[in-house]
């Protein structure tokens, strides 16, 4: 079974520009998280979803970044006019339910020149 | 709060054990979790454990729940040098619906030859 798939694994942009990360759940799971860690740090929650609905989305920055986990097709993050402080690697996991563990991605590198 | 701690590196010997300790804020956290990162990749589940008990063994990896004191540690027993990585422990927020993970800042394992 394959594990949770995020793409790109490396993603750079200009500022000013729009980025878009993809995150498909293990089989089976309806329940999407995404998370960033910046450089020295450790990883801050910024999203819960479930299939087409935001379950909490206290982590979000107020603007600029969406997160969406549409019926069909991959959970998507999204960040436009991009700054270097979104420099970070971005991490999505998924469960099976609320109460289950969280298996993680490799995550997406985003570099911003 | 929401605050994760952990001693921030820790060097052992190869063949030695190795723990890990880290503290929690939620006394209401259902499950704390250990993860492992190695360098460029995401997060890998080692073990968990439901906050009802002060004990689970798998394998060379022993966890301690001390929910009076909060204090959560992980022991490998023979650490080799494959377990060079960041450790990561975490809890989850309890009530509601959100089953966002609070994770500590890591701590570096390195294991000398």
């Amino acid at each position: 079974n394959a594990g949770v798939m995020q793409n790109p694994r490396h993603l750079v942009r200009r500022r000013g520009q729009e980025a878009r990360l993809r995150c498909s759940p293990v089989k089976g799971h309806s329940h999407v998280y995404w998370y960033r860690q910046l450089p020295e740090e450790g990883l801050k929650f910024m999203v819960y979803l479930q299939k087409e609905n935001i379950i909490d989305e206290s982590g979000m920055p107020k603007e600029r970044f969406s997160a969406e986990f549409p019926k069909e097709g991959p959970s998507i993050l999204r960040i436009q006019q991009v700054v270097r402080g979104d420099s970070a690697a971005y991490f999505c996991a998924s469960s099976v339910d609320s109460n289950q563990p969280q298996h993680f991605g490799d995550g997406t590198r985003l570099s911003i020149l | 709060g929401e605050d994760v701690e952990q001693s921030l590196f820790l060097s052992v010997r190869e063949g030695d054990s190795s723990v890990i300790n880290c503290t929690y804020t939620d006394s209401s956290s259902t499950y704390l979790y250990w993860y492992k990162q190695e360098p460029g990749a995401g997060l890998q589940l080692l073990t968990y454990i439901f906050s009802n008990m002060d004990m689970k063994q798998d394998q060379r990896l022993t966890v301690l729940l001390n929910k009076k004191d909060k204090h959560l540690s992980l022991r490998i027993a023979d650490t080799q040098t494959g377990d060079s990585a960041i450790y990561f422990c975490a809890e989850t927020l309890g009530g509601g619906a959100t089953n966002k993970l609070i994770f500590g800042t890591g701590t570096l394992l390195a294991v000398q030859p």
